[in-house]
């Protein structure tokens, strides 16, 4: 696509309910990384891929929160028993290539509400 | 563990003004130093980037910034301000060691007076 897509846009939910959110990365970018952004923050880093494989789970806040890219493309961001907490924005970004620096797009977000 | 730190949180300017917008990061070695902003429901647009080279960069909009390794510091500058040139703006560093994953400063809100 033209540019990262996550979906949906917005999504209420009731504490204790699972959750999934997608990021749809530009085509052929092979890195993929979530943040996740409350409100009034700059964004903390969650996640990222480099192809199919996780190599950073370090920002995950705890194990109720998982991460997968299968085919090395569209991700899914889980968060299990959604906790109040859990509201912020989740954002994913892409970039192109593993060698040298390059900078990362982002896609507009995902705004949890956890009620 | 690296840090950013955007020590204005918020900065209101007279539309035709001149804009500064502070950056400090803490690191051992130059990371790679990026500008994104923020506009109410949108996501996050880079604005530029340094990674090598000449310490003065420019981005889009208008917008410069300048990398002082003495200072540890990658400040953000626009001559004139417009209105819509208000919007959140975070600095942002990154190692191609940590796989590029970028630490993000808190921000900086920008009023624009007309």
């Amino acid at each position: 696509g033209a540019g990262v897509s996550q979906s949906p846009r917005y999504k209420v939910t009731k504490r204790g309910q699972d959750v999934a959110l997608r990021c749809d990365p530009i085509s052929g970018h092979v890195s993929l990384y979530w943040y996740r952004q409350a409100l009034g923050q700059g964004p903390e880093f969650l996640t990222y891929f480099n192809y199919e494989a996780q190599q950073d789970k370090s920002g995950l806040p705890n194990d109720r929160f998982s991460a997968e890219r299968p085919e090395g493309s569209i991700s899914t961001l889980t968060i299990q028993r959604t906790e109040q907490r859990d509201s912020a924005m989740y954002r994913c970004a892409s970039r192109h290539s593993l060698q040298g620096p390059t900078e990362a797009f982002f896609g507009q977000g995902t705004r949890l509400t956890v009620v | 563990a690296q840090s950013v730190t955007q020590p204005d949180i918020h900065i209101t300017v007279s539309e035709g003004a001149s804009l500064e917008l502070r950056c400090n990061y803490s690191y051992g070695a130059t990371p790679y130093l990026f500008w994104y902003v923020q506009s109410p429901g949108q996501g996050l647009q880079l604005l530029l980037k340094y990674f090598s080279g000449d310490t003065l960069v420019q981005g889009i909009k208008g917008f410069e910034a300048e990398f002082k390794r003495s200072q540890s510091s990658f400040n953000l500058r626009k001559p004139s301000v417009h209105w819509s040139d208000a919007a959140e703006y975070f600095c942002a560093v990154a190692r191609r060691a940590a796989g590029n994953k970028l630490t993000f400063g808190g921000g900086t809100r920008v009023l624009v007076k007309p």
